[in-house]
């Protein structure tokens, strides 16, 4: 089973790019690649998902490398409203969700 | 359209009550999942179903039963709850895709439970 290692924390500054970096040694070749988004007292909420290379949707990009152990979620100009929880998973699509793991995630901080 | 909903919010228990959570979808999805999120922690899962009248268990079953009777329902219940079990539990389903499209997992708005 592959597990992802994230960043606990981060701050940014309203209007600035985040970038927030996964790392998944361990994926196979079956695995995408996904990022989930958490508010305070909601359920999570699908970002972005991916397989290689790089990923582009109306609220952010996805980077992929060829090898495939990692992977970053790049935010463009956030605001206070981005302040969240941001889960990386990896699995395997095809067998659904028994196989993924959310972790701990990331918790981001946007600061005025 | 109202998603995934879960019943009910909030609820009580004393230890060895026991109780039965609900969810419900209304986008015709096959898979289900039930899981739980302790402070500051990441979401565990308890059990899915990956169609109806299936179920089996996931990373955190014990203490747990669940039943899927009906394509948009996935019960959680509770036998003897306990204070470990004290938890916000999520509900969430999602389309049977293969590979290439992508997967995505809706979650229910989340219920919390206290056991004294």
């Amino acid at each position: 089973l592959a597990k992802t290692t994230q960043p606990i924390s981060m701050d940014s500054y309203e209007g600035q790019e985040v970038n927030i970096t996964c790392s998944h040694n361990n994926i196979a070749t079956n695995d995408y690649i996904t990022w989930y988004q958490q508010f305070p007292s909601q359920g999570p909420r699908f970002i972005i998902q991916g397989y290689k290379t790089k990923v582009t949707n109306e609220v952010a990009s996805l980077f992929i490398p060829a090898d495939r152990k990692s992977s970053t979620l790049s935010l463009p100009r956030v605001s206070l409203s981005d302040t969240a929880v941001y889960y990386c998973l990896v699995g395997d699509m095809e067998t659904g969700a028994n196989n993924l793991f959310f972790g701990t995630g990331t918790r981001l901080t946007v600061i005025p | 359209n109202a998603g995934v909903t879960q019943t009910p919010k909030f609820r009580v228990l004393k230890t060895g009550q026991s109780m039965t959570l609900l969810c419900a979808q209304d986008m015709n999805h096959e898979y289900m999942y039930w899981y739980r999120q302790d402070p500051g922690m990441g979401l565990r899962l308890i059990h899915y179903s990956v169609g109806e009248g299936t179920t089996a268990k996931g990373e955190v079953p014990d203490g747990y039963n669940v039943s899927r009777l009906k394509k948009q329902n996935f019960l959680l219940g509770l036998e003897s709850a306990a204070p470990s079990q004290t938890s916000v539990y999520f509900c969430a389903s999602s389309s049977d895709f293969g590979t290439g499209r992508v997967y995505e997992q809706y979650f229910g708005p989340g219920t919390r439970l206290t056991v004294t």
